[in-house]
């Protein structure tokens, strides 16, 4: 079975900073990884896709690798704004559903 | 842009009670989901849904549970009996691609509250 562990569960960085936020996972047998935003009370909002044959994916000011065989992925966060301030969640896609990490959960200070 | 969208967000019923959580996939996908995330746990997946069946389902999602597409844009979480532990954010989602490679899309989430 699937399981998915983020690290660390908690981040509080100053504004400005550039953080990498962990995700492992113990079946490297995956189709994809996708990277979440969830901020208090809301819905999961996509911020990158990995499909299991890509390395990394880029948007703006952030960038998720992917080294399947070790079982890992990294969100890259250049730059933090306060608006960054969140939960991130890690999710592997093996057959036709897709494990979720507990998220790390992070505040940029102003 | 085209999204997921739930009704109602947030619902308190009573144990026992039947409850019907309703979800608007975007149009042109074709697989549908059912998440939930108890309060402080991790998103947990219940069920998958493709071509007007079920694909996959959790051992969450026992003989309590059903989903439904009743017509070409609802697609429905039915709980039959609420229990207490059935309190939680229950998240819908949709694919457009082939099932494993495409991008998913989640809704805002039902807060189901079971009293």
């Amino acid at each position: 079975k699937q399981e998915v562990t983020q690290i660390p569960a908690a981040l509080s960085v100053p504004e400005g900073e550039n953080l990498v936020l962990n995700c492992s996972f113990t079946d490297s047998a995956i189709y994809n990884l996708q990277w979440f935003r969830q901020d208090p009370g809301k819905g999961l909002t996509s911020l990158l896709l990995i499909q299991s044959s890509q390395r990394e994916q880029t948007s703006g000011r952030l960038n998720a690798s992917l080294d399947k065989s070790s079982g890992r992925s990294t969100l890259y966060i250049a730059a933090s704004q306060p608006g960054d301030s969140a939960t991130y969640l890690c999710a592997v896609c093996n057959n036709n559903d897709m494990r979720f990490g507990a998220g790390t959960r992070l505040t940029v200070k102003p | 842009e085209p999204e997921v969208t739930q009704t109602p967000s947030h619902q308190v019923t009573q144990m026992g009670q039947e409850v019907i959580l309703r979800c608007v996939p975007i149009s042109n996908h074709l697989y549908f989901y059912w998440y939930r995330q108890i309060l402080g746990q991790k998103v947990e997946f219940l069920v998958s849904f493709y071509n007007n069946e079920i694909s996959e389902k959790s051992e969450i999602f026992d003989d309590q549970f059903s989903v439904e597409r009743p017509d070409g844009s609802n697609f429905t979480l039915k709980i039959r009996s609420t229990k207490l532990e059935d309190s939680a954010m229950y998240f819908c989602a949709s694919r457009r691609d082939r099932r494993n490679t495409g991008e998913l899309f989640f809704g805002e989430g039902s807060r189901l509250t079971v009293l």
